[in-house]
């Protein structure tokens, strides 16, 4: 049974980081990509970064391009989100996913994790 | 940078059928798979359409998706109430480089 389990949520001020991070059991991790998708408290689905199974290539949208930095221990079967100069606007839940494709980082995401929230506010 | 238009709200009664449009462009689209995400209250989004219209495992053949040129549609047939919630449509877009998410129809079963 795939299982993603986000950790690491918790409240942060203006211009702070926090590090997320999503254990991944249940497939064989490392053909996978992984990609974080955040939902603002009322709002829509935004997708934050993806990550391909090695690691090598990395995408940002570009609302966190050069601030949030996407990884992966594939050894630990861990996907990580450091998250630095946070931003108000970054309030939101974050969710880890798995690609539903291996070795296809565009395509859709078919399981999702139950979500972390993270809190920017002075 | 959500480019994916959806309306914001549908509705219909228990037995119709209902559908969600999603415009894009020659960038996304038309030109990579559209994917449907079904969202219930409280819950994280599932997976229900990829490759524009075919159904991951457990969906049932009431829910179908199509694609003509920068347009797709999620239909649902014989509506239901556990039906009720917020449906995204997503692509990538190949010119930006990013995942796309449209921004939600929240369908209403009356």
């Amino acid at each position: 049974e795939v299982q993603l389990l986000e950790s690491g949520e918790g409240v942060a001020q203006p211009g702070g980081s926090l590090r997320l991070s999503c254990a991944a059991s249940g497939f064989t991790f490392n053909d996978y990509a992984m990609s974080w998708v955040r939902q603002a408290p009322g709002k829509g689905l935004e997708w934050v970064s993806t990550i391909d199974g090695s690691g090598a290539s990395t995408y940002y949208a570009d609302s966190v391009q050069g601030r949030f930095t996407i990884s992966r221990d594939n050894s630990k079967n861990t996907l990580f989100l450091l998250m630095n100069s946070l931003r108000t606007e970054d309030t939101a839940v974050h969710y880890c996913a798995k690609a539903h494709r291996a070795w296809l980082p565009k395509g859709g995401l078919d399981y999702w994790g139950r979500g972390a929230l993270v809190t920017v506010s002075s | 940078q959500s480019v994916l238009t959806q309306p914001a709200s549908a509705s219909g009664t228990p037995g119709q059928r209902v559908t969600i449009s999603c415009s894009g462009s020659s960038s996304n689209i038309e030109r990579d798979s559209v994917y449907w995400y079904q969202q219930l209250p409280g819950t994280a989004p599932k997976l229900l359409i990829y490759g524009d219209d075919r159904r991951t495992s457990g969906v049932p053949d009431r829910f179908s998706g199509s694609k003509s040129g920068t347009s797709a549609s999620l239909t649902i047939s014989g509506l239901q109430s556990e039906d009720e919630g917020d449906y995204y449509c997503a692509a990538w877009d190949d010119s930006l480089n990013v995942r796309l998410f449209g921004g939600g129809t929240k369908l209403t079963v009356l």
